[in-house]
């Protein structure tokens, strides 16, 4: 079975500066997907950044970056810039692709705050 | 496109009773996810249908929980009788399928269920 492990269960960073969130994870497929997710107040899980396990090359959506180690099964996020809006749960998720089920297997989520 | 459309948004019921929870997924997407988030963790699949039938319930605590997908579109979820252990964010998500390209699930805003 696939597990998700966030270490930081709370994270803070000053608006404007950078900050990475950790994320490892245990498997023994070689064909998945990771996820970072964002959980404002809202509740409703918005999706931040995937990589594609396959590829080497990190992926990047504006001002949020991964560090992808895939030998290592590591899988961080870094918010460069940070806003208060960043303020929220993220969560990083596994997604197996071998099989029928889509499953998203979920870390326990780093609470981050930005402080102005 | 309107997003994934779920009601109540909150609920509170005593141990014992029943309670369902419905969900409108975004128009042509053939897959639904049912995902329980008990307070401090992330989210847990229960069930996930392919149009009308399922394709991953393994998780779901079959002699409470039952959940239906008629027609492929909306779905319900029901908990039958309620225990103090499933107070908790019932979230629906949806995605299109098949959909190698594109993996990343919308999300709705979730129900929050207190059991008293």
């Amino acid at each position: 079975a696939q597990t998700v492990t966030q270490s930081q269960p709370e994270m803070s960073v000053q608006e404007a500066e950078t900050v990475t969130l950790s994320c490892t994870y245990d498997t023994s497929e070689n064909n998945y997907y990771l996820f970072w997710y964002k959980q404002p107040p809202s509740r409703q899980m918005i999706l931040v950044i995937r990589q594609e396990a396959y590829k080497q090359q990190n992926a990047t959506e504006n001002r949020f970056s991964v560090n992808f180690q895939k030998a290592a099964k590591s899988f961080s996020l870094k918010i460069s810039d940070s806003q208060l809006g960043d303020t929220a749960m993220y969560f990083c998720a596994f997604m197996n692709l071998q099989g029928g089920s889509e499953k998203l297997v979920f870390g326990k989520g780093t609470k981050l705050t930005v402080n102005p | 496109e309107a997003g994934v459309a779920q009601s109540p948004r909150y609920k509170i019921i005593e141990k014992r009773q029943s309670v369902a929870f419905w969900c409108n997924p975004i128009s042509g997407h053939a897959t639904l996810y049912w995902y329980q988030q008990i307070l401090g963790q992330g989210p847990k699949l229960l069930i996930q249908f392919q149009n009308n039938g399922v394709v991953d319930d393994s998780q779901l605590p079959k002699d409470r929980f039952s959940a239906e997908r008629l027609k492929g579109v909306d779905s319900t979820l029901k908990i039958q009788p309620a225990k103090l252990e499933d107070s908790a964010v019932y979230l629906c998500a949806s995605s299109p399928t098949p959909d190698r390209t594109n993996y990343g699930y919308t999300f709705g805003s979730g129900t929050r269920l207190t059991v008293v």
